[in-house]
């Protein structure tokens, strides 16, 4: 399979704990993006790399969070003391410069905060 | 201010029939792409079709065709002959600027159309 993997698909956590997610993006796609989505909302902006450079982050992404991509490969996104409000699916995806720039998203990451 | 609106929360449509789901848009950038993704059950995101600001010919993807009007911000995507695997939320996104920008790649989302495919 040569799309945009996301590990784990489900993740049940106690408030508090930290967690730490995974995205694979599509081996030649240079940009890579994290993305929130809320019960019957759309996805909302977290941050963004080109390569291995975060180039910007969102305000909603608090200094609990953070992301990482090393090597401009895979990435993984790390909350730490996780809130209930911090319950949701967590979505990856990658894309090129090149071209309509549209983007290729994962399966998600859903996380629950108990 | 909200930079892409989907009025429609839910729609209901008969296999077999065509279906259209609004979405208008808010941008003062000459240049923007506007998509539509399809969100099963099963969490994926599916890129469906794109249109470019530019374009002077509406963007068409098999069953899919998207209905620009420029003037009025709006890109409506229609489906045709509607199948029970179309059952799924749709969501209309926006960038905003060039492809190429460092600073304009991220994708605005409107808060979705859910379809219901009858047989």
């Amino acid at each position: 399979d040569t799309g945009v993997s996301q590990n784990p698909r489900h993740k049940i956590t106690k408030r508090g704990q930290n967690v730490t997610f995974r995205c694979d993006p599509i081996s030649e796609h240079n940009r890579l993006y994290w993305y929130r989505q809320t019960l019957g909302q759309g996805p909302e902006f977290l941050t963004y790399f080109q390569n291995e450079a975060q180039l910007e982050k969102s305000r909603l992404l608090s200094d609990r969070f953070s992301a990482e991509r090393p090597k401009g490969s895979f990435s993984t996104l790390e909350i730490q003391r996780t809130e209930q409000g911090d319950s949701a699916m967590y979505l990856c995806a990658s894309s090129l410069v090149q071209g309509k720039g549209e983007a290729f998203f994962g399966q998600g990451t859903r996380l629950t905060v108990v | 201010a909200q930079k892409i609106t989907q009025t429609q929360p839910g729609m209901f449509v008969q296999e077999k029939e065509a279906v259209t789901l609004d979405c208008t848009y808010d941008t003062s950038d000459p240049s923007y792409g506007l998509f539509w993704y399809k969100q099963p059950s099963s969490g994926e995101m599916i890129f469906l079709i794109y249109q470019g600001s530019y374009d002077q010919q509406n963007a068409t993807e098999g069953r899919y065709s998207l209905n620009f009007q420029k003037a009025r911000k709006s890109a409506n995507l229609v489906i045709s002959a509607s199948q029970l695997g179309d059952s799924a939320m749709y969501f209309c996104a926006m960038r905003e600027g060039s492809p190429r920008s460092l600073h304009d790649y991220k994708l605005s989302f409107g808060a979705g159309t859910t379809v219901t495919v009858r047989a």
